[in-house]
């Protein structure tokens, strides 16, 4: 059975300050992974998407996930965090041949001032 | 492209009652997967339809039951209420077929906030 643990549910980082939301899988095949973010009060935005095809995948807003196969980790990252990323983080991994997502607990970032 | 639109936004019911929640997919899309988002559970998989017929299900009660039109269109309903189903209800729609072409992605509405009192 396929599944993704996020580590840490809150996470806080002054602006400016790398974010850095950890995410790792278990799957028995090549998982499809995806980053999702969700506002207050609003659904899920996609950020990015790993198919496959590179290892390094950049999304919208400055994120960026790397596949570690080695770790199976998929962390999302973003150089210098700004205000308006405050909000709640999802990882998720597609069962193979379905639109079925199985996400992670979440992780809800604050940014500081 | 009109992305998903989910109706309606905020709904309030009382236990014992049955609710529908209406969602429509981004034009072009055959797939409509609903999600529940709680506190204590996350976010949990329903099931998805494809075509009118339903593809996947989750590990929900019968209660739960939904159903696709012609046009893609998707309604969700609850019956027989209870608080437990309290929620923000997901849908999100994707083009459909397998998942393994980079362009099949799911995209989630807004949700509808069910309140059952």
């Amino acid at each position: 059975a396929q599944s993704v643990t996020q580590l840490g549910s809150h996470v806080s980082v002054s602006e400016g300050a790398l974010v850095l939301l950890r995410c790792n899988y278990s799957s028995s095949v090549p998982p499809y992974l995806f980053w999702y973010v969700q506002y207050p009060n609003q659904g899920l935005q996609l950020l990015l998407k790993y198919t496959s095809a590179a290892t390094l995948v950049k999304g919208i807003n400055g994120f960026e996930a790397e596949f570690k196969k080695s770790e199976t980790s998929f962390h999302l990252t973003k150089p210098s965090a700004h205000m308006s990323d405050a909000a709640e983080y999802f990882c998720a991994v597609s069962v193979l041949n379905t639109d079925k997502l199985i996400f992670g607990t979440g992780t809800r970032l604050q940014v500081f001032p | 492209k009109a992305g998903v639109t989910q109706t309606p936004r905020y709904l309030i019911k009382t236990r014992g009652q049955q609710v529908t929640l209406s969602c429509s997919p981004i034009s072009g899309h055959r797939s409509v997967s609903w999600y529940q988002q709680t506190p204590g559970q996350g976010l949990q998989f329903l099931f998805e339809y494809f075509s009118e017929t339903q593809r996947n299900k989750g590990n929900f009660p019968g209660r739960f039951s939904g159903r696709q039109f012609s046009n893609s269109r998707s309604e969700m309903n609850v019956s027989t209420l209870e608080l437990g189903d309290s929620a923000l209800y997901l849908c999100a729609s994707s083009s459909g077929g397998v998942i393994e072409t980079s362009t099949d992605t799911q995209y989630f509405g807004p949700g509808t906030r069910l309140t059952v009192l």
